[in-house]
């Protein structure tokens, strides 16, 4: 399987800062690589696919990059409804699918 | 705009089969842009993709749970299940349903679903 490390694993910010998640994969996965965010009591609800692509009504403060093995997520100005759990995930065709093990960004 | 909704048992006993379905409202199962998933989280274990189902009933589970898993489709009341088998105590989690299309992963999920293994 192919393995996927977020760091950090907590990050404390403030509104108004630009957080950066990271993503590592154990092997290459070209752009096949999600981001979701996860409120408490709540499923995750999808944010970026395709590395890079917005979900439909996903803020554009959200934004994606990378690709084969590092990826990041960024926020560009932190706002107080994106105090959340984020989990980056990898659906390779030929792979089971795998989630990273989440990066909680809480209140500084 | 698709809307899942997970139902079973909040409560399975060691060695016994889980069971649980997800009705679908807004998609149709036989329509071939889906595919829907089981997804668990757990504390120990994080989110944990369980496996698939199309619409053709063609399915693809995750290895380490392929031996326990079935997940099937009941097109007459556009629903799809999951069953898995022997449980532990390591089954306990919450129990998401979702769907996904070519390319683009689970943009639509259930509630989710507590269920807790225990005598």
């Amino acid at each position: 399987d192919i393995q996927l490390t977020q760091s950090p694993s907590t990050l404390s910010a403030s509104v108004g800062d630009r957080v950066t998640i990271t993503c590592r994969a154990s092997q290459r996965i070209g752009d096949w690589l999600a981001w979701y965010q996860q409120k408490p009591g709540k499923a995750p609800k999808l944010l970026i696919y395709g590395a890079s692509t917005l979900e439909s009504g996903v803020p554009s403060r959200f934004s994606g990059s990378g690709s084969g093995t590092e990826f990041t997520l960024t926020i560009s100005t932190l706002q107080p409804e994106d105090f959340a759990t984020y989990y980056c995930q990898q659906y390779n065709t030929f792979s089971p699918w795998t989630f990273g093990q989440g990066t909680k960004v809480d209140l500084k | 705009q698709v809307h899942l909704q997970e139902s079973g048992p909040g409560l399975v006993k060691p060695s016994e089969t889980l069971s649980l379905t997800c009705s679908v409202s807004g998609g149709s199962l036989s329509s071939g842009i889906y595919y829907w998933s089981w997804i668990r989280q757990s504390p120990g274990k994080g989110l944990e993709w369980i496996g698939y189902v199309y619409y053709r009933g063609s399915t693809d589970y995750s290895p380490s749970l392929k031996s326990r898993v079935t997940i099937s489709l009941d097109m007459s009341k556009n629903q799809f299940s999951l069953k898995l088998n022997s449980v532990t105590a390591a089954d306990t989690a919450i129990y998401y349903c979702a769907s996904s299309r070519m390319a683009i992963p689970f943009d639509f999920w259930g509630q989710g679903i507590l269920v807790t293994v225990s005598s």
